[in-house]
């Protein structure tokens, strides 16, 4: 079935640095892709959604000059952490939809823990 | 109220029973998803439906577009069946098919 891939699965950083995560869809083309965010116990919150080639739509309230998401091809989406603080720890997630099946996958995921 | 709601929030059962997850939205929808986030966080999409009954090994999920349900079903439930289990939808009218989710239903089979 399809694989969409999270690099890196978790990473610990230091306040003020900036963390780039990669999501990948490996056996189809991702028209679409949607990052989440995650809380302890909580469901997933969409922060933004990605077309290929244009800019990201930001949910409200998701702060667009923090949260940088590039989707430069119909494989890769970024999201950029940037001057990541303690409070941005959490579980991120890539969703990526298969234009042809109409089908969303998930990525398994990467957990940020700003120190 | 949420547009998705899922009963019961917690289930605890025995290793071998017949498990039953629902989810009810109010909302008109082009697909409801289940989706499967074991404790590690990664997330398994399990079903995608728009009418009918899907089925794949010991899981099956139902939906009744008239009445706005859907269940999932676990025959012959076992230890790594427990998880948590989550109900999405996509709206009919909705812009870079974002999906609405449910809060999720924590199951745990005890062997």
């Amino acid at each position: 079935g399809a694989v969409v891939s999270q690099h890196p699965s978790r990473v610990i950083c230091k306040s003020g640095t900036s963390v780039k995560i990669e999501c990948r869809s490996l056996d189809f083309q991702a028209t679409t892709m949607f990052w989440y965010r995650q809380f302890p116990k909580q469901s997933l919150m969409l922060m933004a959604t990605s077309n290929e080639g244009s800019k990201a739509t930001y949910e409200q309230g998701v702060e667009k000059d923090k949260f940088l998401i590039n989707h430069a091809s119909l494989t890769l989406s970024t999201l950029t952490v940037t001057s990541a603080h303690p409070e941005d720890s959490s579980f991120y997630i890539c969703s990526a939809l298969d234009g042809n099946l109409y089908e969303q996958y998930f990525g398994p995921g990467t957990r940020l823990t700003v120190t | 109220k949420n547009e998705v709601e899922q009963s019961p929030q917690n289930l605890t059962a025995q290793e071998g029973e017949f498990i039953t997850i629902n989810c009810s939205y109010s909302v008109g929808i082009s697909a409801l998803h289940w989706l499967q986030q074991h404790p590690g966080g990664g997330i398994v999409s399990l079903f995608m439906l728009s009418s009918g009954k899907k089925k794949h090994g010991r899981l099956i999920a139902t939906i009744n577009i008239q009445e706005k349900h859907s269940s999932l079903h676990i025959t012959a439930s076992h230890p790594r069946d427990s998880a948590v289990y989550i109900c999405a939808v996509r709206g009919e009218e909705t812009s870079g098919s974002r999906l609405t989710f449910g809060e999720g239903t924590q199951l745990t089979v005890n062997p």
